[in-house]
């Protein structure tokens, strides 16, 4: 079974940019969050879907969007970019209820 | 919200064990994760633990105490390849809360 994929691998942007990030998830989940990681900050929650459904979102400034699609397969968007938006933004998908969520390898952003 | 801690780094010898603890203050708790990520690279599930007790999977075992909102992982016979950072993390209201995780260092 395929794992979780991310693309792109590596994005590099200006300041007042935007970017999309994609998701695909395992085969069969249907449960997509999202996740910022910095030296600084660590891992913190963006936001999670299920069924096209956002459940839960997490402290970030209305910039920082997502979306689901009906296969399950996720975007995120950051528009007007910020030196400190400068992430590794991390995908998790999860078959449900009290199921493990597995990462994909991430999309490294550099923002100049 | 949750609030999870853990140790910043341990060291240790090839061929010892090392366990992690992990403590949180929770709202909406399903249970406790631990993952491994080695640097440069994305966090790989280890364990999840739902119910009290221990859990193990082969050299790794993770325990959870829900009345006294604490966990550990215990890594045994370690090997080079297991220094990387371990993150505890909350489950709950469908996200997981990380701690700022633990950089184990195993020396030869």
């Amino acid at each position: 079974k395929a794992g979780v994929t991310q693309t792109p691998r590596y994005l590099i942007k200006t300041r007042g940019q935007q970017v999309t990030l994609s998701c695909s998830p395992i085969s069969g989940h249907r449960s997509v969050s999202w996740y910022q990681q910095t030296p600084g900050q660590g891992l913190q929650f963006l936001f999670e879907y299920f069924s096209e459904t956002q459940r839960n979102k997490g402290n970030f400034p209305g910039r920082f969007s997502g979306r689901q699609f009906s296969n399950s397969r996720s975007e995120m968007n950051v528009s007007t970019l910020e030196l400190g938006d400068s992430a590794l933004y991390l995908c998790a998908s999860s078959g449900g209820n009290n199921s493990p969520l597995h990462f994909g390898n991430g999309t490294r952003l550099t923002v100049t | 919200g949750q609030n999870i801690d853990q140790p910043t780094e341990m060291t240790a010898t090839e061929g010892a064990i090392v366990q992690i603890n992990c403590t949180y203050q929770t709202s909406g708790f399903n249970g406790l994760f631990w993952y491994q990520q080695h640097a440069g690279e994305a966090p790989t599930f280890l364990s999840y633990n739902v119910l009290d007790g221990l859990e193990e999977k082969g050299r790794f075992s993770s325990f959870l105490s829900r009345s006294k909102g604490y966990s550990y992982l215990l890594l045994k016979e370690l090997q080079m390849k297991d220094s990387a950072s371990y993150l505890c993390a909350g489950f709950g209201d469908y996200k997981l809360s990380f701690g700022a995780g633990t950089t184990v260092t195993v020396r030869a």
